[in-house]
């Protein structure tokens, strides 16, 4: 099955500074990739997602990079604010059943400092 | 506002007691997921649902762990016995139809923190 790594665990970052997040996935049948963030007691959001056909995508201050010969992705997080405070889930999606099946990294937790 | 609702939010139990979690999609959504987070392991898919039929279920335990959906707007996710292992938290998500070359955006619910003692 799908296996995806994601790092670092932890990162700690100063108020406007920027913050980066990879993930590595292994199966190359997955074909979209899904940026989740995750506040204390509630639920993962979706913030961003890129299709395997695209290398690049931006929404004001976030952006997602693939690169699929590599199996690599990365968030990028512009201007960091205190409210950016989460833990953020990548994941590689495989279609199944009607579906995009996502395998999930372990979360990073970003810390943004005032 | 649409939103995926779970219940209970919290849910302390003995071990070797049923445990029942119920989760209500976003009306008109037509696929459901059930995953398990923890520490250890982060999100796992246990199971899910597309029009009420479970299409995997693999993630999931069969002796004890039993997940289906009686109608459209009710899934739910059955430990028994439960174990001190499965505690953790359980998110509920659901997404709609996916159309042609579009991408069916998943709505996690807000999570059932299930402690067993």
């Amino acid at each position: 099955g799908e296996n995806v790594e994601q790092h670092p665990s932890t990162l700690s970052v100063q108020e406007g500074d920027s913050a980066v997040i990879k993930c590595t996935y292994s199966d190359s049948a997955s074909n979209y990739f899904p940026w989740y963030k995750q506040e204390l007691g509630k639920g993962p959001q979706l913030i961003i997602d890129i299709r395997s056909n695209v290398g690049e995508k931006k929404d004001q201050r976030i952006a997602v990079t693939l690169n699929k010969t590599a199996k690599h992705f990365s968030l990028h997080i512009t201007e960091t604010q205190p409210e950016d405070s989460a833990v953020y889930f990548c994941a590689a999606s495989i279609f199944s059943g009607g579906s995009y099946i996502p395998t999930f990294g372990r979360g990073t937790s970003l810390i943004v400092h005032p | 506002d649409a939103r995926v609702t779970q219940t209970p939010r919290h849910k302390v139990t003995e071990m070797g007691q049923e445990v029942t979690m119920r989760c209500q999609p976003i009306l008109g959504h037509n696929t459901v997921f059930w995953y398990r987070q923890t520490m250890m392991q982060g999100l796992e898919l246990l199971a899910y649902f597309r029009n009420r039929a479970p299409l995997d279920d693999s993630g999931m335990p069969k002796d004890r762990f039993s997940a289906e959906m009686p109608d459209a707007t009710l899934a739910t996710l059955k430990i028994q016995p439960s174990e001190p292992r499965d505690s953790a938290v359980y998110f509920c998500a659901s997404g709609a139809e996916l159309l042609a070359g579009g991408i069916n955006e998943q709505f996690f619910g807000p999570g059932t923190r299930l402690t067993v003692l």
